[in-house]
């Protein structure tokens, strides 16, 4: 059984903070880890497919990095807003099975005018 | 942009009664996921399929049923409905299966069994 654990579990920050979050996952077999924000009711947005050690990706005032190393990733958020407020889940692919993710529970975000 | 279409998005059936899913994938892909997400539970992996065949399979009832057709769409069958059906079940999409490929996620189709 694949264990993938984020933390924390919830998070409120004010308007402007900066924050991050970790993902941690099994560092054998690892194939790809995927970064998604979910708004209730929506998609699961995707923001980042991660494969390589060392990888840095940026989208706006999002990044995240990578180490398979030692089984964890970051997301980071820069001058958070309120339209930051969702859950940001993080999947693991295991190598061979791509597309079997499994997810970490999320963390929650919510920012504060 | 064009993203994964999934119908119909809320269905209530009762138990011991069928249900049909339908996932419309981003054009051009190949590859769709099913995923199913109980309550207060993570996403759970079902099955997949890559241009018409079976390629990965999870922990999906002998109840359930999948395929995917020559329009690359999917349809997942559920027979035999419990009440411990009922949850949100995802389909995604991707362009074949290659490391690095976004996997895009509909909005869920809602299963309450009643």
């Amino acid at each position: 059984i694949l264990n993938v654990e984020q933390s924390p579990q919830s998070l409120h920050v004010q308007e402007g903070d900066s924050t991050n979050f970790t993902c941690s996952f099994p560092s054998s077999n690892f194939y790809a880890l995927h970064w998604y924000r979910w708004e209730t009711a929506k998609s699961p947005e995707a923001l980042f497919v991660m494969t390589l050690n060392g990888d840095e990706k940026k989208k706006g005032r999002i990044s995240a990095t990578l180490n398979t190393k030692e089984g964890y990733s970051y997301l980071y958020i820069k001058g958070s807003q309120p339209e930051d407020s969702a859950t940001y889940l993080c999947a693991f692919s295991p190598g061979t099975s791509y597309g079997k993710l499994t997810f970490g529970q999320g963390t929650i975000l919510t920012v504060h005018p | 942009a064009a993203g994964v279409i999934q119908s119909p998005r809320h269905l209530i059936k009762e138990k011991r009664e069928t249900a049909t899913l339908k996932c419309y994938p981003i054009p051009r892909h190949d590859t769709v996921y099913w995923y199913q997400q109980g309550p207060g539970q993570d996403p759970q992996f079902l099955i997949s399929f890559y241009e018409k065949m079976q390629s990965d399979k999870g922990s999906i009832p002998d109840r359930f049923s999948a395929q995917q057709f020559s329009d690359y769409h999917s349809e997942l069958n559920m027979s035999s409905l419990e009440l411990g059906d009922s949850a949100l079940y995802f389909c995604a999409s991707s362009l074949f299966r290659g490391r690095g490929n976004t996997i895009y996620f509909g909005e869920g189709s809602w299963l309450t069994v009643v």
